[in-house]
């Protein structure tokens, strides 16, 4: 069974670069048929789809913020980051990775990972 | 942007009453949207996707329907662990986006 577990700083400084990185376990992320994707949810602006990576080197970003986002990947290690460039307290959510069911990044997503909370304040 | 508004914002019903939650999208997604459900704490699970296949595991009291612009997820003879927050979501243009939530509580 494929589980997703996401890893990185709970506290970032605004106007720095929010890092975090998806592990991925129970299946490969170079497997065709899927995309890997950031998702972050904030209780005002609820559930907002960032971007996705398909193991071709395909990614697509949501144009909110596409002038800040970088997502990558690492076949060897198995795993997906994003990078959020020049934070500010918006930025502040909890952020998930999910492995999109399509290769386009037009998706579903299923799984989640569990989700980690960063906070931009200094 | 293809805004996805849920309705009701709250739904109160009682063990074993059907849920009916309604997502309505600012054009047509086709059939191209997905249910979540999310329990305090935890991520988004998928319920249904492309309006109306079940996800693996499902149970059949949920149900979806619907396509175009308007869509509806059923939950027949709602269980105590059916309480939660539900999210709707299309992939039929980028960006893709995602509905405020229906919470669904207990009465």
């Amino acid at each position: 069974q494929l589980h997703l577990q996401e890893s990185g700083p709970g506290l970032v400084q605004p106007s720095q670069t929010l890092s975090l990185t998806c592990g991925v376990s129970g299946g490969f992320i170079s497997s065709g048929g899927y995309s890997w994707t950031w998702i972050r949810q904030t209780p005002r602006e609820g559930l907002e789809w960032i971007g996705y990576i398909h193991h071709s080197g395909n990614t697509y970003y949501n144009p909110s913020l596409k002038t800040r986002v970088t997502i990558s990947m690492d076949t060897s290690k198995n795993q997906f980051s994003l990078n959020l460039d020049s934070v500010t307290a918006a930025d502040t959510a909890v952020y998930y990775c999910a492995r999109g069911r399509t290769p386009t990044g037009r998706s579903w997503f299923d799984p989640w990972g569990q989700g980690t909370l960063v906070t931009v304040s200094s | 942007e293809i805004v996805l508004t849920q309705s009701p914002a709250t739904l109160s019903l009682s063990p074993g009453e059907t849920a009916t939650l309604s997502c309505r999208a600012s054009q047509s997604v086709s059939d191209f949207l997905a249910w979540y459900q999310q329990k305090p704490g935890q991520a988004p699970s998928l319920l249904i996707y492309d309006a109306s296949n079940r996800a693996t595991g499902i149970p059949a009291r949920f149900s979806g329907s619907g396509s175009g612009t308007d869509f509806t997820l059923t939950i027949t003879s709602v269980e105590p662990d059916d309480f939660a927050v539900y999210y709707c979501q299309h992939r039929s243009f980028w960006p893709i986006t995602f509905g405020q939530g229906t919470r669904l509580e207990i009465k």
